[in-house]
């Protein structure tokens, strides 16, 4: 059983398009991250929410982390290619962390 | 400040061979994670090492193992491969202690079993 899950799984939209990315889980986490991975490397971490209700902003993505902090959601305004990849959101539990299932997101130009 | 390191990056193995990686963690950083990423089975958590002792572990066979030195550096061992272990092998370093821990990750050993 996946502790957090991602939805959608994939995700093919124009280039200009709006799209959000939604972490979801029964559990509580004392903070949420998101990576973005293209194939064949390893993860990069994008952002790190820890309070309950917080919105992070990083250019056209905005992260929000839910009241409960049990979920989160990933918005892209206006998506371009460069923004092609897989999405993973990850939950820490004290020095544990649980991967959610991973959008992978495609952005035709 | 250098990131995390993984050797090799390409490894072709046949059945029945066992094999070594490598992780070299971002300075600092004492706590090491293992990961294994498959197209169907997504991200997998093998298991953590922190100041040189196993501190977490996921649910995989004990023919996958690792260690983890004074120096941070960690080593993951496959013995007796099989086809299904082809993957990709991601380590990630964190500092290990804290409420918030943030885990980087490095950019992977692709494993090829034949």
């Amino acid at each position: 059983t996946q502790l957090l899950e991602q939805s959608p799984q994939f995700l093919s939209i124009q280039e200009g398009e709006n799209l959000t990315v939604y972490c979801n889980s029964s559990s509580v986490f004392s903070s949420l991250q998101w990576y973005r991975q293209e194939p064949g490397e390893g993860p990069v971490l994008l952002v790190t929410v820890v309070t309950g209700g917080e919105v992070k902003k990083l250019k056209r993505l905005t992260f929000q982390f839910g009241d409960a902090r049990k979920d989160s959601s990933l918005h892209i305004t206006a998506a371009q290619p460069g923004d092609t990849g897989l999405y993973l959101c990850a939950g820490a539990r004290g020095n544990q962390f649980y991967f959610g299932t991973g959008t992978s997101l495609t952005v035709i130009p | 400040k250098a990131g995390v390191t993984q050797t090799p990056r390409y490894l072709i193995k046949t059945r029945g061979q066992q094999v070594t990686l490598s992780c070299s963690p971002i300075s600092g950083h004492r706590s090491v994670s293992w990961y294994q990423q498959t197209p169907g089975q997504g991200l997998q958590f093998l298991f953590e090492y922190f100041s040189e002792t196993q501190r977490n572990k996921g649910n995989f066979p004990g023919r996958f193992s690792g260690r983890q030195f004074s120096n941070s550096r960690s080593e993951m061992n496959v013995s007796t491969l099989e086809l299904g272990d082809s993957a990709l092998y991601l380590c990630a370093s964190s500092g290990g202690t804290g409420e918030h821990n943030e885990q980087f990750f490095g950019p992977g050993t692709r494993l090829t079993v034949l």
